[in-house]
């Protein structure tokens, strides 16, 4: 089976440019969730979906941040303007809501983002 | 406010010893502390999981040790290997949240040297 799927891998722009990062769950599950990792504060929850629908966004930094998931097998994640302290690995992940094992995620393997 | 702190921020053991992380957390309303692997360029990967009703749970050479007065858990690695080499970040889900959510650790990064 096809693991969650990010897309671009890495991702260099200039100051002030709209970012857009994609994520494709993995089929069936029906939550996801947008994490930031970086060194100084490790991996950080920004939002997460159930069935589509926005839960909770308190750990999106600002309002340059937004998200969106228009169907159960997308979901983008937008930084308009970017600047240079969004550098980090965005990653998506999507778990099983009722699955047997609470609390797994299944993470993609990442997007690096540098902002110039 | 940082809810589940996690130590040593790095750590180097050699092959065949003891890999030790610690982790400690605030909120009792923490039900599930599951324990997440990471290579370079990947993404976190579910290792091994405690709920707080046991007091230990072992997979293979991986155990987690869980003390629930002290609020405290931990991850010990036995026979550790050099694949083991990692960042190992501890974890924590708040219960009737509704979702799968959780708050992570900042991670430890571990070497094993052969």
């Amino acid at each position: 089976d096809a693991g969650v799927i990010q897309s671009p891998r890495h991702e260099v722009t200039e100051m002030g440019q709209e970012v857009t990062l994609r994520c494709k769950p993995i089929s069936g599950h029906n939550s996801l969730f947008w994490y930031r990792q970086t060194m100084m504060r490790g991996l950080e929850l920004l939002i997460y979906f159930n069935n589509n629908v926005p839960i909770d966004d308190s750990g999106m930094p600002e309002d340059r941040f937004s998200a969106k998931m228009p169907n159960a097998s997308f979901s983008t994640l937008k930084i308009q303007p970017s600047e240079p302290r969004d550098s980090a690995v965005y990653f998506c992940a999507s778990s099983r809501a009722s699955g047997t094992i609470p609390g797994e995620l299944f993470f993609g393997e990442g997007s690096r983002l540098t902002v110039l | 406010q940082q809810q589940v702190k996690q130590s040593p921020q790095s750590l180097i053991v050699q092959k065949g010893g003891i890999s030790i992380i610690n982790c400690a957390y605030e909120n009792t309303a923490f039900d599930y502390f599951p324990w997440y692997q990471q290579f370079p360029g990947k993404g976190p990967a579910l290792l091994i999981a405690i709920r707080p009703d046991v007091s230990e749970k072992k997979e293979g050479r991986f155990t987690i040790s869980f003390n629930k007065s002290a609020k405290q858990f931990s991850l010990h690695i036995m026979d550790s290997q050099p694949g083991d080499s990692a960042t190992y970040f501890c974890a924590a889900r708040e219960s009737g949240g509704g979702a799968d959510g959780l708050t992570f650790g900042k991670g430890t990064h571990l070497i094993i040297q052969p």
